[in-house]
Parts: C-alpha cells; structure tokens; sequence
C-alpha cells in the first residue's frame, strides 16, 4: 500500500526565507506525486506535480519540488517566502498498486510565515 | 469551464440522522473522488467513482455510500451519523488517469451533535 510521510507538522519561517517541507513516500509502484496547499476553510488547490517527466518540477507562485527515488522523497521548496503563502501543504501520492486512483495524503504541514 | 461545487456548504446534524451531501465536477470530468478530512489531519480517501461505477473505495463502513448520475454529478451518502463523522467532506473530480490533476470543491463541513 502507498503512504506518505510529512516531517514536521507546523513550519515556521520569516519572510524571505527559504521555504523547505518535506515529504517521504512509499509506493510498490512508480508513483505519482502532488503537492496541495489549502488555505482556511477551503478545498486544495494544485501547487506542482510529478509524473515520471523531469525530477525537478516547478509549479505555481515559484514552488519547486525535487524527485529523488534513491531517497523516496518529494521535498517542496520555495526560495523566498511570502506572507501569503501562510497555510496547510499536504503531500499525496497516486499509483495503480490498489488498483484504484485516487490519492493518498499526508498528515500535513503548517506552514507560518513571520513578519 | 465551471470548477467544482459541493452543497452545502456547512451542515449540523444529529447522532443516528442521515446526510446526503452532493458534489458537481468539473465540466468535462468523467470521475469524482469522496475524502474526509478530520480537523487537523489529511484527507483520507472514501471511494471513487468512474463514469456511474465505483472504481475503489478505502477504509470506511458500508453506511458511507455514493452515487454518480449520468451527467457526472455525484452524491455521498451517510446513514446512522456518528459524531466522529464530523468533518470537512472533499469532492474531486479529474479525468480518471492517474497524471492528471484532481480539482477540489471547497468541501462540507459537516457537524454532528
């Protein structure tokens, strides 16, 4: 069965700073990997994913996640961040190992950013 | 293109009722995906459907049921309300491939007293 893994479920950094969540996952199968970000009392929204293409992947608001297989990881990125980018990240994974396709998500990362 | 949209959008009931909470997808997706987000964790799956069909369901009891209509539309269905069912309920629609984005409505939060 997949899983995912989030180290550390609240991050808090100044603005400005470089932003870094990490995320480790299991999978029997290549997998799928997606970042979300949901903000108060909303759905998720897309941030970057990572389909098989090129392990770098860049997504909206300058986010970037880095595929690494030898160390089952999917680390987010973000070079400089922003007030607004104060919210809930989650990591999920997607692969057809249960035969179905839906998501698999992490426990989260709130992510505070300090004036 | 329309996103989607879940109603309603906030909902209070009580031990032992039953809800039915209803999701519209994203015009053009044929597959809609039900989550539960418990305060403060991730969403965990509830089932799949594809084209009016169940297509995977994770680890909830039976009284968690669903339906898909012809025009893609879905319902979640729960029977016998328990308090540890209040959460936020996500509905996700995409295409049905497993690279291609899944789009979330703004979920129901649904309370059980």
């Amino acid at each position: 069965a997949q899983s995912v893994t989030q180290l550390g479920s609240h991050v808090s950094v100044s603005e400005g700073a470089l932003v870094l969540l990490r995320c480790n996952y299991s999978s029997s199968v290549p997998p799928y990997l997606f970042w979300y970000v949901q903000y108060p009392n909303q759905g998720l929204q897309l941030l970057l994913k990572y389909t098989s293409a090129a392990t770098l992947v860049k997504g909206i608001n300058d986010f970037e996640a880095e595929f690494k297989k030898s160390e089952t990881s999917f680390h987010l990125t973000k070079p400089s961040a922003h007030m607004s980018d104060a919210a809930e990240y989650f990591c999920a994974v997607t692969g057809e190992d249960t035969g179905r396709r839906a998501l698999t998500f992490g426990s989260g990362t709130r992510l505070q950013v300090q004036p | 293109e329309t996103g989607v949209t879940q109603s309603p959008t906030h909902l209070i009931k009580t031990r032992g009722q039953q809800v039915t909470l209803r999701c519209s997808s994203q015009s053009g997706h044929n597959t809609v995906s039900w989550y539960q987000q418990a305060l403060g964790q991730g969403p965990q799956f509830i089932f799949q459907y594809y084209r009016e069909e169940e297509n995977g369901r994770g680890n909830f009891p039976p009284r968690f049921s669903g339906l898909q209509f012809p025009n893609y539309s879905s319902e979640l269905n729960v029977n016998a309300l328990e308090l540890d069912d209040s959460a936020l309920y996500l509905c996700a629609s995409s295409l049905g491939d497993m690279n291609t984005e899944a789009f979330f409505g703004q979920g129901t939060r649904l309370t059980v007293v």
